[in-house]
């Protein structure tokens, strides 16, 4: 069974950095594709970044792109997403979920870590 | 990039059908999508693959009665024998080149 547990959420002030995880297990990391995808509150669901299985496709959306950085590490079964000049509109639930190829559905999800962006 | 469009709600009885639309943007009508549950204050969870074909395939442990069908640009999201557990934001999903996209949600009450 898939299993993807967030971490590293928490409150942070705007402008400030923060670094989220993803630990899987349940399945062949490496074999897939990983995302991050958020949502604030009371709103619905937002692709933030994906990475291929070996990191040599990576996107990011509009919204966060040139702040955010995905990684992973295979060897860790980790995933990760380093948030940097954080925005009060960075404010939300941020799910870790994985799909079979780059270009595929997201079929994983775990249960999500809060970030709260605030002075 | 495509864009996805739900209506943002919806509503039917207990025990009944109810059909969900998605549709793709012009452009896209030959994408494939994907549909999502998030019952309140859960994690989503995946619901199935649908083509435009309208073939699809459901994710483990899905219950029989929900179902995927296509015509044109539009996506469906079928629950028969509406449940009370059923009561929750239905997503759709797609993909292109480097980006994934979301639609809106509907928000689905069982009555």
């Amino acid at each position: 069974e898939v299993q993807l547990v967030e971490s590293g959420g928490g409150l942070v002030q705007p402008g400030r950095s923060l670094r989220l995880s993803c630990a899987a297990s349940g399945f062949t990391f490496d074999d897939y594709a990983m995302h991050w995808v958020r949502q604030a509150p009371g709103k619905g669901l937002e692709w933030v970044s994906g990475i291929s299985w070996n990191s040599g496709s990576i996107g990011y959306a509009d919204s966060v792109k040139g702040r955010f950085t995905i990684s992973r590490d295979n060897a860790k079964n980790s995933l990760y997403l380093q948030m940097n000049s954080l925005r009060a509109e960075d404010t939300a639930l941020y799910y870790c979920a994985n799909s079979n190829q780059w270009f595929g559905e997201l079929f994983g999800w775990g249960q999500g870590t809060l970030v709260t962006v605030s002075s | 990039q495509p864009v996805l469009t739900q209506s943002s709600s919806a509503s039917a009885s207990l025990g009944s059908s109810v059909k969900l639309t998605c549709t793709l943007s012009s452009g896209h009508s030959s994408y494939i999508i994907a549909w999502h549950q998030q019952q309140p204050g859960k994690a989503p969870r995946y619901l199935m693959k649908l083509e435009g074909s309208g073939s699809y395939n459901k994710g483990s442990g899905v219950p029989d009665r929900f179902s995927g069908s296509s015509s044109g640009a539009d996506r469906y999201l079928t629950i028969s024998n509406l449940q009370s557990e059923d009561e929750a934001d239905y997503y759709c999903e797609t993909w292109d080149s480097n980006t994934r996209v979301f639609g809106g949600g509907t928000k689905l009450t069982v009555l």
